[in-house]
């Protein structure tokens, strides 16, 4: 069982449109969970941080952990043309370097 | 502007040459990584480094070196033991302040892409 596990995708939805986006893991001394963003030959750039279980909102992005079922989610409201990119979850346990998922590429078409 | 900057953007290399990808950052981050980015599979870490001239092996490092002489630089070669080099080469650094323990908010220049020709 591979540590993190997300849908690749492709993910198409209309303008205006919320978007969930999820990764699964299985080690459970996984405690730091992070969205990054990445156009197209660009580096990726982080989203959204968040320690434990419970929400972070920021503008439109919102990220949810469920720690007792291993689950991570980025909901993106009013989606954008501009969210147009591959979304990565990176989860890590503090002394590991980051391990990510394989990335879901979203089209936001207006 | 702070920040990390890789070169060259683009790289070609022939059979059986080595190359080196340069990786410089001005955030004063302790930690630095270089991942690669093969389509399909996500970043998959090559080497990382917590301290200045200490670096360890991550899940793919055969056929990749790397030195860490100054806080700032993290060079990556690529040798022609590396019998699939073509990819997308990200190199990251985050803060470490606690010994042993990386400030999980990793930060990431804008790649190297590398083809064998």
């Amino acid at each position: 069982q591979k540590e993190v596990e997300q849908d690749p995708g492709p993910l198409s939805v209309p303008e205006g449109a919320i978007v969930s986006l999820n990764c699964t893991y299985s080690n459970s001394a996984f405690q730091y969970f992070m969205w990054y963003r990445q156009y197209s030959r660009k580096g990726p750039e982080l989203l959204m941080y968040t320690y434990s279980s419970g929400n972070k909102e920021d503008g439109r992005f919102t990220a949810q952990v469920d720690k007792s079922s291993k689950y991570i989610s980025l909901f993106i409201r009013d989606s954008q043309p501009s969210d147009s990119a591959t979304y990565l979850c990176a989860i890590s346990s503090g002394n590991t370097p980051l391990v990510f998922g394989k990335g879901t590429r979203l089209s936001v078409i207006a | 502007d702070g920040g990390i900057t890789q070169s060259p953007k683009y790289l070609f290399r022939k059979e059986g040459q080595n190359v080196t990808l340069s990786c410089e950052q001005n955030l004063n981050h302790d930690a630095m990584y270089w991942y690669r980015q093969d389509p399909g599979q996500g970043l998959r870490l090559i080497y990382y480094s917590q301290i200045v001239n200490d670096f360890q092996k991550g899940d793919i490092a055969e056929g990749y070196s790397v030195s860490r002489e100054k806080k700032e630089s993290f060079p990556l070669t690529v040798t022609s033991a590396q019998k699939n080099p073509t990819a997308f080469y990200l190199c990251a650094s985050s803060k470490a302040p606690i010994q042993g323990y990386m400030n999980t908010e990793a930060f990431f220049g804008q790649g190297t892409r590398l083809t064998v020709v």
